[in-house]
């Protein structure tokens, strides 16, 4: 069966700071890969979307980077983190050709 | 982009009781997904139902597609069904509603 993991879980980063969020997919091959963020109380925006490697589309203009090193494996990134980027952030992934898209447990971003 | 209201914004329940959520979109969709997001913050997948109705235990679904709305029913509601429900839609993308949060009290 499919797994997504996500790491890490929860992040206290400084204002500034560089940012590396990791999101791999196990049990399955090509997979649509999806960044989305969510803020306190609020729903998902999509940030950025890969239908394979090295393929990135990027939804909201920000502060915020991502890649597709690896088939199984879509990173968020960002230089200097602003206060603004603390949210909930979701990877999720979708079988190429298939609408349903599945979610990891999420990794809780606090910029201070 | 697609607009996608949901309603109520809030709704307490006490155990047992049934309840209605419903999910209004502003375009034709071909992509209607309802999701459960716990305590936890983990995205639970509820339905996948561009159109018709589908029943998953305790929970139902159906979506008017020709009408742009979707209802999400949960029967018998327990303490565990408490969280906030997510409906999501898209031509292309997903686009999510704002969530209707549900409290079950014992």
């Amino acid at each position: 069966s499919q797994t997504i993991h996500q790491w890490p879980a929860t992040l206290v980063q400084p204002v500034g700071s560089p940012l590396s969020l990791e999101c791999t997919v196990e049990g399955t091959s090509n997979p649509n890969l999806y960044w989305y963020r969510q803020a306190a109380g609020r729903g998902l925006q999509l940030l950025f979307y890969s239908v394979g490697i090295g393929q990135i589309s990027s939804e909201v203009p920000q502060n915020l980077s991502a890649s597709r090193p690896q088939d199984r494996q879509f990173i968020l990134s960002s230089k200097k983190l602003l206060l603004s980027d603390s949210g909930f952030y979701l990877c999720a992934w979708g079988a190429s050709g298939q609408e349903t898209q599945y979610f990891g447990p999420g990794t809780r971003l606090l910029v201070l | 982009g697609i607009q996608v209201e949901q309603s109520p914004p809030d709704l307490i329940l006490q155990e047992g009781a049934n309840s209605t959520l419903r999910c209004n979109f502003s375009d034709s969709v071909n992509n209607l997904q309802w999701f459960h997001q716990n305590p936890w913050g983990q995205l639970i997948n509820l339905f996948y139902i561009p159109s018709g109705t589908k029943q998953n235990g305790r929970l139902s679904a159906t979506t008017v597609a020709t009408e742009r709305y979707s209802l999400l029913y949960i029967s018998s509601s327990q303490t565990t069904d408490s969280g906030v429900y997510f409906c999501a839609v898209a031509e292309n993308k997903l686009s999510f509603g704002a969530g209707t949060t549900v409290t079950v009290r014992a």
